[in-house]
This record gives structure tokens, sequence and C-alpha cells, in this order.
């Protein structure tokens, strides 16, 4: 399809191992969100990509979490030594840039998510 | 980041219209108002966004307020399917300034 794409959609792993998310982005989507949401939460901003460079890290809640966006277009959310509390549903969103401005358009578009628990 | 307040829960008819209410008392004049909802097990959807005036787009309305310290999103005739979180959200589009920040939302249940 056309939106954006998240794999794997379930992860289980035990405490201490690394893991990686993927995110197929919108083509053509410049900007790329990483949000994670536990239950009953509202998502929580982790980092935002303007093309390939992280233009915003300031949620990544400590040095375990890590994510690129080598080409501009796929981004991998990586965690290392993961804890239970890590256990969350995990978003990426992608969106157009409003050329004149710079600015992204607001207009988010968020895949289904990957579902992470950590045991 | 400027703050929003949205009831915990509401309910609504279906086939009935829908206001869902948002403060923010302290958005500043950059500030873009979004609304977001999302159904269960699904990532966040788009709704609307405005900046001062009225907006209309084919799923919803939005009706801000003149001082801009409220705004009111409308669902005109709600549907089953609108049962769902709905999330107001200011973005400030100062310079790198680009994520959107999430509270918890409104959960509306509609009855059939």
């Amino acid at each position: 399809g056309a939106g954006v794409s998240q794999t794997p959609s379930n992860k289980v792993t035990e405490k201490g191992k690394y893991v990686e998310l993927r995110c197929d982005p919108i083509s053509g989507h410049t900007a790329l969100y990483w949000y994670r949401q536990s239950l009953g939460q509202g998502p929580e901003f982790l980092i935002y990509f303007q093309g390939t460079g992280a233009a915003d890290d300031s949620g990544l809640p400590n040095d375990r979490f890590f994510a690129v966006r080598p080409e501009g277009s796929v981004s991998t959310l990586k965690i290392q030594r993961t804890e239970r509390g890590d256990s969350a549903v995990y978003l990426c969103a992608s969106s157009l840039i409003h050329e004149p401005t710079g600015f992204t358009t607001g207009e988010l578009f968020f895949g289904e998510g990957s579902r992470l628990t950590v045991l | 980041d400027a703050k929003t307040t949205q009831p915990n829960s509401m309910e609504s008819n279906e086939e009935e219209p829908v206001h869902l209410p948002c403060n923010h008392s302290t958005i500043s004049g950059t500030d873009y108002i979004h609304w977001y909802r999302q159904l269960p097990s699904q990532g966040p959807e788009y709704v609307i966004h405005g900046l001062t005036s009225n907006v209309n787009n084919r799923m919803a309305s939005l009706a801000i307020a003149e001082d801009r310290k409220s705004s009111t999103l409308i669902l005109h005739r709600a549907t089953l399917r609108d049962a769902a979180v709905y999330y107001c959200i200011l973005r400030d589009v100062g310079f790198g300034n680009e994520k959107l920040t999430f509270g918890t939302g409104t959960r509306l249940t509609i009855i059939p």
C-alpha cells in the first residue's frame, strides 16, 4: 500500500537484548518521526528527521535509544540493552515538507506501530 | 510547549453532532491548533488544523474562539466509526520545532 509501513508488527524480546524496529515512510515524505505509546497514554515524541539528519532528538529517553535514516527514506530505531520499561508501541510517522517555508505541513501520516514487549 | 486541556471522555449518540472542546489559554501567536484521532489498535490519524479562522474539511470542522484560547472540533453526524481518542495539539511553527506533543486526549464513545 501507499501508507507508512512498520516492521515487525510485534516483537517479544528478553531483558538485555538488542532490538531494531524499521519504518518505511510514504514515498517522497522528507520528514519522519518516531513516537512511542504506553498503554492509556498519548504518543510520546522521540525523534524527528528531516531528510537524513536528526533535526530534533530531544525525546530519546537515554543513550540506549538511537535512530538512523541513512538515505533519507527508511529509518531504523535501535534499542540496546532493552529493559522491561521499554515495552510499548513504537509509532513512526512521515510528512511532506512545505517547500516555501521549510516546515512540515503538520499533517503526519502514522503507521500502525510496532508493539515491543520486553520480558 | 503551550498546553491543552480536554475532557477525559465524552459520549454521543449515533447520527448526532459531536462537539469536542479544547482549552489552550497559553497559546502563542505562532501556535497552530491540530486535531488527531486514534482508533483502537491503530496509529493516530490527522483530522484537521487551523491558526485563526474556522476550518472545514471532509472529516470535521474546527471552530476557533476569537481570542484563540479555546477551540472545538465538530463532527457533524457521528457514526460508530468515529469512536476514538481525539487529541488536541498545539504546534509552534518556529524553525526547528516540528514535533507534535500529544496529551491524553478525549475518549469519544458513540452510542448506537
